[in-house]
C-alpha cells in the first residue's frame, strides 16, 4: 500500500462544476502539499498546509490531521484547470524535508 | 520568482552511454532534489543534496550518482544508461532545513529516452 493515496485517478468534469480530489496518507507528516502539473511537465506548488483550510482564488485545500485526509476543491471549474493534481506529504529526515508523492489525479474540464 | 532550470527538455541516448542532467537554481536554496516520474508510479526521489558536496540517497538511487560542487548547481549522472532509465526527470529546490518553509520549486523536466 502506498503511503499517499489519491482518488480518483481520473476525473472529467464540465465547465462550472465543483470538483473534489481526495488524498489519504498513512505516515506522520510535517505538512501536506498540493501540486499542479500541466501537460509538458512543469510542476507548481498550489498549497502547503499542516492544519485547517487554505484558499487561493477558486482553489480550496483542507486537511484533517486526525483522519490523515486532505481534499482539494475547485469551484466553478474551467478548461484551463485541466491538469494533473498531485498530493504530497513532507517528513523531516534530519538533513532535509523530503516529499512523498501520490500518483496524481488527472483532471479534464470540458466546455 | 524562484527559477529552476534544467539543461535539456528532451534527450535521446544509447544504452551504455554516460548521461549528465544539469539543474540550476537562482534563489540560494540549500536543498536540491532529483526525481523521476513514471506513469502510475508518481514522482520518486533519486537523490537529494542539503549542502554543497553533501548528498543523500533517495528511494531509488541504483544506477545514478549526483554531484553538487556549487550551491546553485546539482547534476544527475547515469553512469551507463539503460532502457529502464527512460523516464521524465525533474529537479527541484527548497530553502533549507529550519528556514521556515519546505515548499519545493520544480524545473520543467527532462524527458530522457534510452534506446
Amino acid at each position: 500500500k502506498n503511503e499517499v493515496e489519491q482518488s480518483p485517478q481520473n476525473l472529467t468534469a464540465q465547465e462550472g462544476e465543483f470538483i473534489t480530489i481526495n488524498c489519504s496518507y498513512s505516515v506522520g507528516i510535517s505538512a501536506l502539499h498540493w501540486l499542479q502539473q500541466h501537460p509538458g511537465g512543469g510542476i507548481v506548488s498550489l498549497f502547503m498546509l499542516s492544519s485547517g483550510k487554505k484558499k487561493h482564488g477558486r482553489l480550496i485545500a483542507t486537511i484533517n490531521i486526525q483522519e490523515k485526509h486532505s481534499s482539494l476543491h475547485i469551484t466553478a471549474s474551467h478548461p484551463r484547470d485541466s491538469a494533473v493534481y498531485i498530493c504530497a506529504v513532507s517528513s523531516n529526515t534530519g538533513t532535509a524535508s523530503k516529499l512523498t508523492f501520490g500518483t496524481g489525479t488527472r483532471l479534464q474540464v470540458t466546455l | 520568482d524562484v527559477k529552476v532550470t534544467q539543461s535539456s527538455r528532451y534527450l535521446v541516448k544509447r544504452t551504455g552511454e554516460k548521461v549528465f542532467l544539469e539543474c540550476v537554481q537562482d534563489m540560494d536554496h540549500e536543498n536540491m532534489f532529483w526525481y523521476r516520474q513514471d506513469p502510475g508510479l508518481g514522482l520518486r526521489l533519486i537523490y537529494f543534496s542539503y549542502d554543497v558536496k553533501m548528498k543523500e540517497k533517495g528511494d531509488i538511487p541504483e544506477g545514478y550518482s549526483v554531484s553538487r560542487e556549487k550551491k546553485e548547481r546539482f547534476s544527475l549522472i547515469l553512469e551507463s544508461a539503460s532502457t529502464n532509465q527512460t523516464s521524465m526527470y525533474l529537479c527541484a529546490s527548497s530553502l533549507g532545513w529550519g528556514r521556515g518553509t519546505d515548499t519545493q520549486y520544480f524545473g520543467p523536466g527532462t524527458r530522457l529516452t534510452v534506446l
